[in-house]
C-alpha cells in the first residue's frame, strides 16, 4: 500500500505570493491533518479534514487555508506569504478515529520564502 | 488547553547504552499520549502510543514508555541502542474530543547515538 505522497517536495517562493501544497493519502483514509514545522515554533497544527469538512483548527491566521476533495486528497493554500512561513509541511492521514487507527505522515514539502 | 515539555533537546550515548528521552504534559483534559521519531529530511514515523489501559506500552525498534498520571509523565525508554536510532524524537499529546486529532507537540530531542 503506498504511503501518504506530499507534492511538491520543494517549493521556493518570494513574500507577497501565494503556494498551494497538495497530500495525497493513503488509499481508504478519510482524515487529513496539516502541520508546520520550524525552527523556532517546533510542530505546530493547522486544520484537519474529515470526509470533505473541517473538523479541527490550529491557531494559525487567515492566510493559511485547506480543503478536501471528495476523493480525500487534501490541499492547503498559504496567501501574501511571509519569511515566517518558510517550514517543513507535513500532512498526515487516517482511516478512522485517534484511538482506532495510527496516524500516517508524509514526507513534508519545504517551504522556502525570500 | 495542553502542553508537552521534552526536558532534554538533545541526548548524545554511545551504542549499546540504554537511553530516557523524558516528557512532561499538562492538560486540563484527558489525553492520548504519543511518542515520534522523525530520521533526516523524512516525515514522523509513529513509535508507541498510550490511549488508556496498562501505562507501560511497548513500541517499534524496541522502545518502550511509561506513562505515570500523577506526574504527568511519559518518558521514552531503550534498554540498549544502535547507531541508526540516532534522530529527533517528538513527545506528542491529543485531547480526547469525538475522535478528532490535534496533537500538541514538544520541541524534540535530538538523540545522538556514538560508537
Amino acid at each position: 500500500k503506498a504511503g501518504v505522497t506530499q507534492t511538491p517536495r520543494y517549493l521556493i517562493k518570494t513574500r507577497g505570493q501565494q503556494v498551494t501544497l497538495s497530500c495525497s493519502p493513503i488509499s481508504g483514509h478519510r482524515s487529513v491533518s496539516w502541520y508546520q514545522q520550524t525552527p523556532g515554533q517546533g510542530l505546530q497544527f493547522l486544520f484537519e479534514y474529515f470526509s470533505e469538512t473541517q473538523r479541527n483548527k490550529g491557531n494559525f491566521p487567515g492566510r493559511f487555508s485547506g480543503r478536501q476533495f471528495s476523493n480525500s486528497r487534501s490541499e492547503m493554500n498559504v496567501s501574501t506569504l511571509e519569511l515566517g512561513d518558510s517550514a517543513l509541511y507535513l500532512c498526515a492521514s487516517r482511516w478512522g478515529t485517534v484511538d482506532q487507527e495510527t496516524q500516517y505522515f508524509g514526507p513534508g514539502t519545504r517551504l522556502l520564502v525570500l | 488547553a495542553q502542553s508537552v515539555t521534552q526536558l532534554d533537546s538533545q541526548v548524545p550515548v554511545f551504542e549499546e547504552a540504554p537511553v530516557e528521552l523524558r516528557c512532561n504534559y499538562s492538560s486540563s483534559v484527558s489525553v492520548y499520549l504519543f511518542w515520534y521519531v522523525q530520521y533526516p529530511n523524512q516525515g514522523l514515523q509513529l513509535l508507541l502510543k498510550y490511549l488508556s489501559g496498562s501505562t507501560l506500552v511497548k513500541g517499534i525498534n524496541g522502545f518502550e514508555a511509561e506513562f505515570n498520571k500523577s506526574q504527568t509523565s511519559f518518558h521514552l525508554r531503550k534498554p540498549s541502542v544502535h547507531i541508526s536510532d540516532t534522530a529527533e524524537y517528538f513527545c506528542a499529546v491529543s485531547p480526547l474530543q469525538g475522535g478528532s486529532e490535534k496533537l500538541v507537540f514538544g520541541k524534540g530531542t535530538k538523540l545522538t547515538v556514538n560508537p
